[in-house]
């Protein structure tokens, strides 16, 4: 079974204005993270953005800020003011911190995000 | 520190040689991933190590894969005998063994095989 889930192949959303890409885990693990990478076409994978599971608060790094609903298992990333940029493959990835796979990184399939002019 | 050093950058090889990659993690990180990335599977976790030990293997394809952690500053990723499904692009990355810290990538292996 996925521990991963983005359910959005593709997105597109005009420049300047907001977007959020979804993303499901599943876990049976009391502590772990989250985490949000972007790949833009050259490659690289780039650290967005954490959220730890006992987190009261939502995460927020400039415009990126996660919505993570604990009960919904559910940890969806919103980009505000969309910029040209921002267009790449965003993946969402689970990290859990006990049992016999601790300290795994596990990663989703990926949203190709497509910013219009 | 520079990072995560993945090498070659490329790599073309005929099916059914012999493939290394190998990886740099970053100095003091106390785990390192490698992962193979494809269009049709995503990024897909193959192993990782935990101070130079292997602590989940499940991801690795078949026994044509192995890699191996001598010490805590390299670590390689074998292929042998390399096929064309393979072609992929490899990446190695590292992290402290601290909850909310993030992987860090090396640049990635393009693997083609023909």
């Amino acid at each position: 079974a996925q521990k991963i889930t983005q359910t959005q192949p593709g997105m597109f959303v005009q420049e300047k204005e907001a977007v959020t890409l979804d993303c499901t885990y599943d876990t049976s693990d009391p502590s772990y993270g989250l985490f949000w990478y972007k790949q833009p076409s050259s490659g690289e994978m780039i650290f967005l953005i954490y959220q730890g599971s006992y987190d009261q608060q939502n995460a927020t790094e400039g415009r990126y800020s996660l919505n993570f609903q604990k009960a919904r298992k559910s940890a969806n990333l919103v980009i505000s003011a969309s910029q040209l940029g921002d267009s790449a493959m965003y993946f969402c990835a689970m990290r859990e911190n006990y049992g016999g796979s601790q300290g795994n990184l596990i990663f989703g399939k990926g949203t190709k995000l497509s910013v219009k002019p | 520190d520079a990072g995560v050093i993945q090498s070659p950058r490329h790599e073309v090889t005929e099916m059914g040689q012999e493939v290394t990659l190998r990886c740099k993690p970053i100095s003091g990180h106390d785990y390192l991933f490698w992962y193979r990335q494809t269009m049709m599977r995503g990024l897909e976790l193959l192993i990782y190590f935990n101070n130079n030990v292997p602590i989940d293997d499940s991801g690795m394809p078949e026994d044509r894969f192995s890699a191996k952690m001598p010490n805590a500053s390299f670590s390689t990723l074998k292929i042998q005998p390399s096929e064309p499904r393979d072609s992929a692009v490899y990446f190695c990355a590292s992290t402290l063994d601290r909850r909310n810290t993030e992987a860090f990538f090396g640049q990635g292996t393009r693997l083609t095989v023909v």
